[in-house]
């Protein structure tokens, strides 16, 4: 089976809602990382947390390696926070390879 | 942040031609990657590199060699395009640890 699962395949939201992202993995993880990507294509590294809690502005990344879970949450969610999602892991006993997750699609509307 | 560009940005070919898609990075790092990504298989690594010199095949590479010639620049080499190549390829590179850093990707189309 997929080794990382993400949650929701695809959420919409009224802007200032927050939002809340489900990574769960089956397998040791060395790190894990969460990127957007935009709807033009390109990806942008959100946070790289290997475990415990991250914050930049509105989005908070926390990791529970013993829970086998990794989550993204979005406050007071912006238009311009819509685009795709997706959490990688780096496995334990393959460092420096990333297995992706197949993504959340998050549409903000106004 | 890591600065890592790709070339070019949008490219069309035909079945069977030849096909060089190029990355450069320039922040040092030692570990670069090539990765594919399809609607409903996400993104999968095709080769990696540890350094200059290095290579290593990832977990989709039929169809496709790599060449790492300096520290910075990293090609993905399609010597038989087919149709189902059609993609968009990213690259990216990384330290040790500290998480990976993508490029804005290649979108290939191969007709």
């Amino acid at each position: 089976g997929q080794q990382v699962q993400q949650s929701p395949a695809s959420l919409v939201l009224q802007e200032g809602e927050n939002a809340e992202l489900q990574c769960n993995f089956s397998t040791s993880l060395n790190s894990m990382q969460w990127f957007y990507q935009r709807p033009g294509g390109s990806l942008v590294s959100l946070f790289y947390n290997p475990s415990g809690t991250k914050h930049s502005g509105r989005l908070t990344s926390t990791t529970v390696i013993k829970e086998r879970r990794s989550s993204l949450h979005i406050s007071s969610s912006q238009t311009t926070d819509s685009g795709t999602y997706l959490c990688a892991l780096e496995p334990w006993y393959n460092q420096g390879k990333l297995i992706f997750g197949q993504g959340t699609k998050l549409s903000i509307k106004p | 942040e890591a600065a890592v560009t790709q070339s070019p940005r949008n490219k069309v070919t035909v079945t069977g031609g030849n096909v060089t898609l190029s990355c450069r990075q320039t922040n040092s790092h030692n570990y670069m990657y090539w990765y594919r990504q399809d609607t409903g298989h996400g993104l999968r690594l095709i080769h990696y590199s540890y350094g200059a010199g290095n290579l290593q095949i990832g977990d989709v590479p039929d169809g496709y060699k790599a060449t790492r010639t300096t520290q910075e620049d990293f090609f993905l080499l399609l010597e038989l395009a087919s149709p189902s190549q059609t993609s968009l390829y990213f690259c990216a590179s990384s330290e040790r640890a500290g998480g990976q850093y993508f490029g804005p990707g290649t979108r290939l189309t191969v007709l």
